[in-house]
């Protein structure tokens, strides 16, 4: 079954403010992986962060994670329509090695 | 210079035809994978191989078979086409465990 959900399933801002984009697990991960994926393209990796992490950085990136809540969120700061793109979040689960994929956040950047 | 390379990018076939889609990958990664997104965008892992041997096989049907014939290879045969087939399907390689995935650009595949 699906591992993770996000929210929300759409997100359309102005170019300049912030996009924060919300991923729920359900079972005890090994890391939490964050993808973008333009349109008609692959998928790019864009951070890991591992369980026993709390948050990362990657330039205009930053990730949190709360294991506790089972959650995690990417903020893209001073956004620019270039980020126009679909975002996943993928998990990997404690014990395995493969990626569960979440339903991904279409975000769309407005010049 | 491509990392992951698909061919071919575009594939439409009729139901019950055999095709084949090609995998390489030119980073020296161990484990590479096959990922079938449906139109919902929803991403589901078919295969992995590690080092040639087959390590994960999801409730695939065995009309789907990955064939490496190297490290560098992880091609996917599907037999009996069906129109729910119809997907893009992602090629994707490792490095090693608790390292990120790198993709392929992917292959629409079309049953008509």
């Amino acid at each position: 079954s699906q591992q993770g959900e996000e929210d929300p399933q759409a997100l359309s801002i102005q170019e300049g403010e912030n996009a924060t984009m919300n991923c729920s697990y359900k079972t005890s991960i090994n890391n939490l992986q964050w993808y973008r994926q333009n349109s008609g393209r692959g998928l790019v990796h864009l951070i890991l962060i591992r369980s026993n992490e709390r948050e990362k950085h990657s330039g205009r990136l930053r990730v949190t994670l709360d294991t506790s809540k089972k959650s995690s969120s990417l903020l893209i700061t001073a956004s620019r329509a270039a980020d126009t793109a679909s975002y996943f979040c993928a998990t990997v689960l404690t014990g395995a090695n493969n990626l569960f994929f979440g339903t991904g956040t279409r975000l769309t950047v407005i010049p | 210079d491509t990392a992951v390379s698909q061919t071919p990018k575009y594939l439409v076939t009729q139901m019950g035809n055999d095709k084949s889609i090609k995998c390489e990958q030119n980073l020296g990664h161990d484990t590479m994978y096959w990922y079938k997104q449906d139109s919902k965008k929803f991403l589901k892992i078919m295969f992995s191989y590690n080092n040639k041997e087959l390590i994960i096989n999801e409730t695939v049907p065995n009309r789907f078979s990955p064939k490496s014939p190297d490290k560098a290879h992880l091609n996917l045969h599907i037999n009996s086409l069906e129109l729910g087939d119809s997907a893009v399907y992602f090629c994707a390689s490792q490095q090693g465990q608790g390292s990120g995935y790198t993709f392929g650009s992917g292959t629409r595949l079309t049953v008509v």
